[in-house]
């Protein structure tokens, strides 16, 4: 198994542009996130979604959007890219949370500089 | 006040020597926390789940006290592979979302 696969590894937006950054697991699980952790900083939770069609806004929403059309698939959209959103950005799932049992898998993660 | 908070180090220590990392958070009605390593420019991964009578696994301890809302973690006999930032992540039951919160970390230097 794949695990969490994220695309692309390193990017470089001129401020303005838009990207989308692709996310894929290959375990089935029911529970996806978006996190972007800052130099220094702890994972700031940007959307999630707890199963196909069914998406809701973290901490850090403003300036992404996400959908969630299979339940392998999960993309972060980024509209307008501003330099407060260089950053990296880890894919995570997970097959529940409930009950303290459940293990959160990330992806490599996407770093991305908005100059 | 932070939901998770952590001293950021770092922490340097000779190989072999015993470390201990706070975690306090700030949600009383958290139920799940767990302890992540996060080695440089790589992704977290699971180090251990924190359960409510502590638990051991090998050099690793982790305990969680509810009155005082903090958890931590125990590294005896430190090796060179333990260097890295350690993520104290607990749950926000109480918030509607269904996701973890992250601290900030702790780093943690081992020397030889």
């Amino acid at each position: 198994n794949a695990g969490v696969t994220q695309t692309p590894k390193f990017r470089i937006l001129k401020i303005g542009q838009s990207m989308t950054l692709q996310c894929t697991q290959d375990m089935n699980h029911n529970y996806m996130y978006w996190y972007r952790q800052d130099p220094g900083m702890g994972l700031k939770l940007i959307y999630y979604s707890v199963g196909a069609g069914i998406t809701d806004k973290g901490e850090v929403p403003n300036g992404y959007n996400v959908s969630r059309s299979t339940t392998e698939d999960f993309p972060l959209r980024l509209e307008l890219a501003a330099p407060s959103q260089t950053s990296v950005y880890f894919c995570a799932s997970s097959y529940t949370l409930d009950s303290g049992t459940g293990e959160l898998f990330f992806g490599e993660g996407s770093r991305l500089t908005v100059l | 006040r932070k939901e998770v908070e952590q001293d950021p180090g770092p922490f340097n220590v000779p190989e072999g020597a015993t470390v201990a990392f706070n975690c306090t958070y700030s949600n009383s009605a958290s139920q799940s926390f767990f302890w992540y390593r996060q080695d440089c420019r790589k992704e977290p991964k699971l180090l251990m789940s924190v359960y409510s009578s502590g638990n051991e696994d090998g050099r690793f301890t982790a305990q969680l006290n509810r009155a005082s809302q903090y958890i931590s973690l125990l590294i005896r006999d430190s090796k060179l592979s333990d260097s890295a930032t350690y993520l104290c992540v607990v749950n926000a039951p109480d918030t509607g979302r269904r996701a973890l919160t992250f601290g900030s970390g702790t780093r943690l230097q081992v020397q030889p």
